[in-house]
């Protein structure tokens, strides 16, 4: 099984900042990652798949990047509604698998 | 638009099994592949496995091999996920997904499991 590691776990930020979350596979994933943002008692949301295509409907200031083995979530300017829980998933081979997420919380 | 409805929560006892069901509207259901994952309380994510309905081919994690089963119904757009023998770490929220271009881009709302004696 791709091993997921997500750094840092979770971080504080402000309105406004720039946040960078980064993901590590065990093993090359290719460009098979995706990022999902959860929010408190709902679903996951698809933002970012295949490292660095934007969802159809998210905002522009998401965007995503690497591949193999490393791959970045940038947040260029932090909105009040993207306090939230970030999740990256393989989907280069199964069992799909994800990292244990970031959890970004309002400074 | 792709919509996904599960079935509502339960309650089950240690050693029982649990059926959740997840009907899909919108789309072309027979068309693509449906995976299950779940979080437990204050958890991450994880796969369990995934139906290609048109298939009717199912494969699963290997942590769950042999105690889940995935089945879908074509004529209802309805997939299932059963889970045997549970136990209480079983207790969590069950999430049904459309498994599109190696993508989960459309989720169920959640279905909460509780084992508990």
């Amino acid at each position: 099984d791709i091993q997921m590691t997500q750094s840092p776990s979770s971080l504080s930020a402000s309105v406004g900042d720039r946040v960078t979350i980064t993901c590590r596979a065990s093993q090359s994933s290719s460009s098979y990652l995706n990022w999902y943002q959860q929010k408190p008692g709902t679903a996951p949301k698809l933002l970012i798949y295949a490292a660095s295509s934007l969802q159809s409907g998210v905002p522009s200031r998401f965007s995503g990047s690497g591949s193999g083995t490393d791959f970045t979530l940038t947040i260029s300017s932090l909105q009040p509604e993207d306090f939230a829980t970030y999740y990256c998933q393989q989907s280069y081979s199964t069992p799909w698998t994800f990292g244990q997420g970031t959890k970004v919380e309002i400074k | 638009q792709v919509q996904l409805v599960q079935s509502g929560a339960e309650v089950k006892k240690p050693g029982s099994s649990v059926k959740v069901s997840c009907k899909a509207s919108g789309g072309t259901f027979s068309s693509y592949t449906i995976s299950w994952v779940r979080q437990a309380p204050g958890q991450g994510l994880e796969w369990m496995g995934r139906i290609i309905p048109i298939l009717g081919i199912a494969n699963y994690a290997q942590k769950f091999q042999g105690r889940v089963t995935i089945t879908a119904d074509k004529s209802t757009s309805t997939a299932y996920m059963e889970l045997s023998s549970l136990r209480s770490e079983d207790t969590a929220v069950y999430y049904c997904a459309r498994d599109h271009l190696s993508t989960l881009d459309y989720w169920g709302q959640g279905t909460l499991v509780t084992v508990s004696s």
